[in-house]
């Protein structure tokens, strides 16, 4: 059973960090992209970053200098740090498996919370 | 730039059938797209991938009652014998040159 473990959410200053992993079991991990999508509550989905199966990585404009994606195939997990964190990146973040060349995503984690606020 | 258009809102009744589309914006119209299911309170759940030909896959679980189609640029999502848990956010999402892309998510209420 394919399975994506969040964990690292929080509450933060804005201006600070936080780190989120995400453990996978249940697939052969480094043949798999790994995605992270947020939702703000109350808001639809948005991408966040990827890293591919051969440590190829992309954000949009909004987390990018901000955000850092890396994956560790030895211990089959994802993190995602987070530095200059600002009040809008509050979310629920998703790690999801994306299938390779195609980018779409056929997992999903249940997600963290991590709220930027003083 | 690639970006994925759905109506905000559907509404179909109980036992009844209804079809979701999402429009990939002009010159996108060979991307596969997944579509993506999320209940009240629930995280996203992956339905299906549909791919260019118009072929579809579904994931794990998923009843036969969904199923996916594609004409052009447009793809679409169809769920028949509609059930109340079906009630939900559906959202497609695909992949342009290293950027990921939701579309806005269609809220269905099952009447």
């Amino acid at each position: 059973e394919v399975q994506l473990v969040e964990s690292g959410g929080g509450l933060v200053q804005p201006g600070g960090s936080l780190r989120l992993s995400c453990a996978a079991s249940g697939f052969t991990f480094n043949r798999y992209d790994i995605h992270w999508v947020r939702q703000p509550a109350g808001k639809g989905l948005e991408w966040v970053s990827t890293i591919g199966t051969a440590s190829d990585t992309y954000y949009p404009g909004s987390v990018k200098g901000r955000f850092t994606i890396s994956r560790e195939n030895a211990k089959n997990s994802a993190y995602l740090q987070m530095n200059s964190l600002r009040a809008e990146d509050t979310a629920v973040y998703y790690c999801a498996r994306g299938l390779p060349f195609l980018g779409v995503v056929d997992y999903w984690g249940q997600g963290t919370l991590a709220t930027v606020s003083s | 730039q690639l970006v994925l258009a759905q109506s905000p809102s559907a509404s179909a009744s109980l036992g009844a059938s209804v079809k979701l589309t999402c429009t990939l914006s002009r010159g996108h119209g060979s991307h596969a797209i997944a579509w993506h299911q999320q209940q009240p309170e629930k995280g996203p759940r992956f339905l299906m991938r549909l791919n260019s030909d118009g072929s579809h896959i579904k994931g794990d679980g998923i009843p036969d009652r969904f199923s996916g189609s594609s004409s052009g640029a447009e793809h679409y999502l169809t769920i028949s014998s509609l059930q109340s848990e079906d009630e939900a956010d559906y959202y497609c999402q695909t992949w342009d040159t290293g950027i990921g892309v939701f579309g806005g998510g269609t809220k269905l209420a099952v009447l």
